[in-house]
């Protein structure tokens, strides 16, 4: 049984620009969650995605966007970088309606 | 707003001894909670969870202990390891269509040989 894996695990992005992270699925979870992670701080939800369709969205503005594809693995798309994007993003799968996520180890983003 | 606060940046314990980690909330309607653990360039594992109609939950050397009107959770782990030195984070979620959680700040646990 595979984990979560994310790609890449680092990257350097300058302010302005625009990032896409990937995220392949643990086998079997149908459901997706990204989270943002910055220093010092617990993990705040940015949105879920259940059959390619977003399944609810945390407090981030809409320069973040999401896609989960018919294998269920998704993409997190960043917009229009700020210095403040920098962080730890972590990605989790789950079964639908399951309560606990499998997290992969994250893709840490710095922007400059 | 800090729904979900862990007050104590750090903890070091002797290995063999207890170590308790503390959790506060204000979301009345929060109904289920999960520790998670968090070693160095990884991500973080799930160890224990408990649901608003239990006040404890144990495996193995972890118990969760909950207190509702206090808005209190608490971690015990007995007896402490090395390998338990990690960032630990509680969690707390609303049932509903998403499982959305917010996160505390963490704790870090050393476990000193």
């Amino acid at each position: 049984e595979t984990g979560v894996t994310q790609s890449p695990t680092h990257l350097i992005k300058t302010r302005g620009q625009q990032v896409t992270l990937r995220c392949s699925s643990q086998s079997g979870h149908n459901t997706v969650s990204w989270y943002q992670q910055a220093l010092g701080q617990g993990p705040q939800f940015i949105f879920q995605y259940y059959r390619e369709e977003e399944n609810g969205r945390g407090n981030f503005p809409p320069r973040f966007s999401g896609l989960q594809f018919p294998n269920y693995s998704s993409e997190l798309n960043v917009n229009a970088l700020e210095l403040d994007d920098s962080a730890l993003y972590l990605c989790a799968s789950s079964e639908q309606g399951a309560r606990g996520y499998t997290f992969g180890s994250g893709t840490r983003l710095t922007v400059v | 707003d800090q729904q979900v606060k862990q007050n104590s940046p750090s903890l070091s314990v002797q290995e063999g001894r207890i170590s308790i980690l503390n959790c506060d909330y204000t979301n009345s309607m929060f109904d289920y909670f999960l520790w998670y653990k968090k070693y160095p360039a990884e991500g973080p594992t799930f160890l224990i969870s408990i649901s608003s109609i239990k006040d404890k939950n144990e495996d193995g050397r972890f118990t969760v202990f909950l207190n509702k009107s206090a808005k209190h959770l608490s971690l015990h782990i007995v007896p402490s390891q090395p390998g338990d030195s990690a960032v630990y984070f509680c969690a707390a979620s609303v049932s509903s269509g998403t499982y959305k959680y917010i996160f505390g700040t963490g704790t870090r646990l050393k476990v000193l040989a």
